[in-house]
């Protein structure tokens, strides 16, 4: 079946350092979409991507969208602890309702 | 700010028990979900919803049903709890082509 994979699993960073976590979907995707979700709490979505080749930027984030519509990546730049959490990315199910989220990359800050 | 409700937020039960946990949206999002997440884990699809009277089971095989009798309410029911069910519950809900919504969960622990 459809599966999403994202990696790393952990990513333990220091404070102002970078960090990116890639996602990879098994099929073609319609678009993608990138969620948040801070330790106890549940998830909050953060962007969407449609177009292949796609970049989008929210001030210290940017996600790409791959070329072949398969592949997406979040970058962020001089992390903080607030950016603290689980970030999932969830493609469409293709003749479904259903959206298949990834693994999840967990990021820890060090201040 | 998303309206969407979870009731409990919080459940300690004992085994065999039934339970039905509580989830109502006031955006009327036509599209509905049931997942299942242990802390800091993956999301899992349990059940899924795409209408009034529509419902479809997920990737997460589970002892539980649904119902969708009206747009804005989603309960999930358990005939018979067990410690294996101990974990988080998050309802979400979405419009067709647009982000999901999560509501705050239900803790569920099983003793």
């Amino acid at each position: 079946g459809q599966q999403v994979m994202q990696i790393p699993q952990y990513q333990h960073v220091q404070e102002g350092e970078d960090f990116t976590t890639y996602c990879n979907s098994s099929t073609t995707l319609s678009n993608i979409q990138w969620y948040k979700q801070r330790p106890g709490g549940h998830p909050v979505f953060l962007i969407q991507l449609v177009k292949s080749g796609e970049v989008k930027k929210q001030k210290r984030l940017t996600f790409q969208f791959g070329e072949a519509k398969k592949n997406s990546s979040l970058h962020i730049t001089a992390t903080q602890t607030t950016d603290v959490g689980t970030y999932f990315c969830a493609g469409p199910a293709s003749g479904t309702y259903k959206y298949i989220f990834g693994t999840g990359t967990r990021l820890k800050v060090l201040a | 700010e998303a309206d969407i409700y979870q009731t409990p937020r919080y459940l300690v039960i004992g085994t065999g028990k039934k339970i039905t946990l509580e989830c109502s949206q006031t955006m009327g999002h036509d599209k509905m979900y049931w997942y299942q997440q242990d802390p800091g884990m993956e999301l899992h699809l349990i059940h899924y919803s795409y209408g009034v009277n529509s419902t479809e089971k997920g990737d997460l095989s589970s002892e539980s049903t649904v119902s969708r009798i009206r747009t804005e309410h989603f309960p999930l029911t358990l005939e018979s709890a067990r410690p294996s069910h101990t974990s988080q519950y998050l309802c979400a809900s979405r419009e067709r082509g647009y982000e999901q919504y999560f509501g705050p969960g239900t803790r569920l622990t099983v003793t």
